[in-house]
């Protein structure tokens, strides 16, 4: 079973540009999330999406936004970039509704803020 | 009152002793206390997680002890080998909670280095 992939891995951005990146979730999970990772800050929570619909959202400005298709994957988008958005951009699905609570983690996207 | 505390921030451990790495947290509606383990270059994968119904889980050398009067829990890694090392997160959530199921608050993390 394929785990879960995040595109692009690797991306070099300006400040003020945008940025999407996309995860696919592990066939079968309805529940995308989005965490920013950090060395200052730790694994920090974005948004979630199950069925299309954001469930739950952290503590980041309107800057960050995401999306959920009909087949689950999901996009996130970071708009006016700030040096402060470098961060690796990790996607986790889980399978809500089998109360393991156990996320699945995707190797991430790094993105550097110049 | 959504924080969890993670200590200590780095440790050393000689090949078959015993790593131990303590959370603190205040939300007594946390219900979900899993432990993530991290490689460099990859995404955190589940390493063994508790719910609060019980004080120990055990599984294989890893141990989670919970102490729910403290709102406190810990991960024992026994007889450490140097596979072991790489960066160990707790975290916590309200999963029982509505919609707060892909929701995990973290740790700080701990980089765990065994020495051969």
């Amino acid at each position: 079973k394929a785990g879960v992939t995040q595109t692009p891995r690797y991306l070099i951005k300006t400040r003020g540009q945008q940025v999407t990146l996309s995860c696919s979730p592990i066939s079968g999970h309805r529940s995308v999330s989005w965490y920013q990772q950090t060395p200052g800050q730790g694994l920090q929570f974005l948004f979630e999406y199950f069925s299309e619909t954001q469930r739950n959202k952290g503590n980041f400005p309107g800057r960050f936004s995401g999306r959920q298709f009909s087949n689950s994957r999901s996009e996130m988008n970071v708009s006016t970039l700030e040096l402060g958005d470098s961060a690796l951009y990790l996607c986790a699905s889980s399978f809500y509704g089998k109360n393991t609570g156990e996320l699945f983690f995707g190797e991430g996207s790094r993105l550097t803020v110049l | 009152q959504q924080q969890v505390k993670q200590s200590p921030q780095s440790l050393i451990v000689q090949k078959g002793g015993i790593s131990i790495i303590n959370c603190a947290y205040e939300n007594t509606a946390f219900d979900y206390f899993p432990w993530y383990q991290q490689f460099p270059g990859k995404g955190p994968a589940l390493l063994i997680a508790i719910r609060p119904d019980v004080s120990e889980k055990k599984e294989g050398r890893f141990t989670i002890s919970f102490n729910k009067s403290a709102k406190q829990f810990s991960l024992h890694i026994m007889d450490s080998q140097p596979g072991d090392s790489a960066t160990y997160f707790c975290a916590a959530s309200n999963y029982g909670g509505s919609n707060q199921g892909g929701k995990l608050i973290f740790g700080q993390g701990t980089e765990l280095s065994v020495k051969p």
